[in-house]
Formats: C-alpha cells, structure tokens, sequence
C-alpha cells in the first residue's frame, strides 16, 4: 500500500532543536520532499533530497535519509515559534514520467516560548 | 506571476449539488496536479494532466469527479450530486516537468486550495 508515515504531534521550546520523522514506503522513489502547512496557506516546499544522498543541509533545516530503513527526518535548529505548523513528508513513486506526490499524515508542531 | 490560483477559495453546498473549482496554474507550467486534503490528513493525488492531455487518475476520483484542462493553461475540477464524504480542502499545484532523474527535478508550486462543505 501507500502509506507514508509520521507521528501525529511533537512539542517543543523555542530555542530547542526539533526533530520530526517519516517512514516511506518505497525504497525506489526517487525524491523525497518535506512540506509546511500553515493554517490558510497554500503547502509550501522546505526542502527536498535525492535518493542517492543521505544528508542535505539548508540553513536551520537538515534532512537524513537511511534508504535501508526508508527513514526520513527533518532537524530543524534554533525552533522559532514561527516554525508552529503541519509538516508533511511526501515521495514520488519511481515509476517511468510521473512525479505525483504521496503525503504521510503531517506531524503538528507546536513551539512555545 | 502570482503563483498558482485558486477559485472559488470556499464553497458550501447541498448534498445532490453540482460543483465546480477552477485552478489558474504558473504560466509556464506543463504539469497540473488536483489534490484531496480531508481533515487531519495528508493530501491525497487525484489526477494530473501535462499539458492537455489527463494522464492518470487516483482510484480515489470517481465516476462523480471530472477534471479538464483544455487548452493547457487552466483547469476545471468538477463534482457532481454532491455527497458529505465529498466535503475536503481541494488542492491544485503546478510544475515545469522535464523527465524523470537525479538533474531535473523541478518543484511543485500549490495554490491555497479550495475548501468544500458539503451540507
């Protein structure tokens, strides 16, 4: 089936680093992406990592990918309570010309000072 | 460019009702994608058309649900006789595709979406 997943919740203090996790279900997707939904606005693309890597670092944002596990994080430093949001993590599946995304859940993060 | 557009941003309606969202995407874009986002989930892939042409629909999208895109640019999702199980955040979203593989991916832009109450 298809079924990305995440854990439904995390909490943390502003300041504190947040770690939120994924668990994909294909070990041959090709790209593997984390999204931020804020309450009203459209999903917006944090950052994204190709299969062949396992670490990408951008900013305050960094992701680790362990293929082996189909394990997906997102560490988010320095948490602001700007960072208050759903963030979702997707795929693709590795089939020939479609890049359709599939979503896990969403893990809600909330930040408090 | 103002990104991916969406109308009407909400609709309410009648159970048995016809519905219909438009979705403008980013001019330049070839791929339009429709997303379902039911609450306290994911989105979920409907279809997506490259271009004009509809290239694969979810299972999800049933004999009720239509999509088009006529002349490449807009797109048109439409339910008919309405149902409360179809109430949801419908989302649109755009991209420039070029083929698959590790140098040419390209991203996603989403609209706000469209939210359906179905009553």
């Amino acid at each position: 089936g298809e079924d990305v997943e995440q854990s439904l919740f995390l909490s943390v203090r502003e300041g504190d680093s947040s770690v939120i996790n994924c668990t994909y279900t294909d070990s041959s997707s090709t790209y593997l992406y984390w999204y931020k939904q804020e309450p009203g606005a459209g999903l917006q693309l944090l950052t994204y990592i190709f299969s062949n890597m396992d670490m990408k670092q951008d900013q305050r944002l960094t992701v680790l990918l362990n293929k082996k596990d189909k394990h997906l994080s997102l560490r988010i430093a320095d948490t602001q309570t700007g960072d208050s949001a759903i963030y979702f993590c997707a795929e693709t599946p590795p089939f020939y010309n479609t890049d359709k995304l599939i979503f896990g859940t969403g893990t809600r993060l909330q930040v408090f000072p | 460019d103002t990104g991916v557009s969406q109308n009407p941003r909400h609709k309410i309606t009648k159970r048995g009702q016809n519905v219909t969202f438009r979705c403008d995407p980013i001019s330049e874009h070839n791929r339009l994608y429709w997303y379902r986002q039911t609450l306290g989930q994911g989105p979920e892939f409907l279809t997506y058309f490259q271009n004009e042409a509809q290239l694969e629909k979810s299972r999800l999208l049933s004999d009720r649900f239509s999509a088009e895109r006529p002349k490449g640019s807009f797109s048109t999702l439409e339910i008919q006789r309405t149902e409360q199980g179809d109430s949801a955040m419908y989302l649109c979203a755009s991209s420039l595709f070029r083929g698959k593989g590790f140098e040419s991916y390209t991203e996603a832009f989403f609209g706000q979406g469209t939210r359906l109450t179905v009553v």
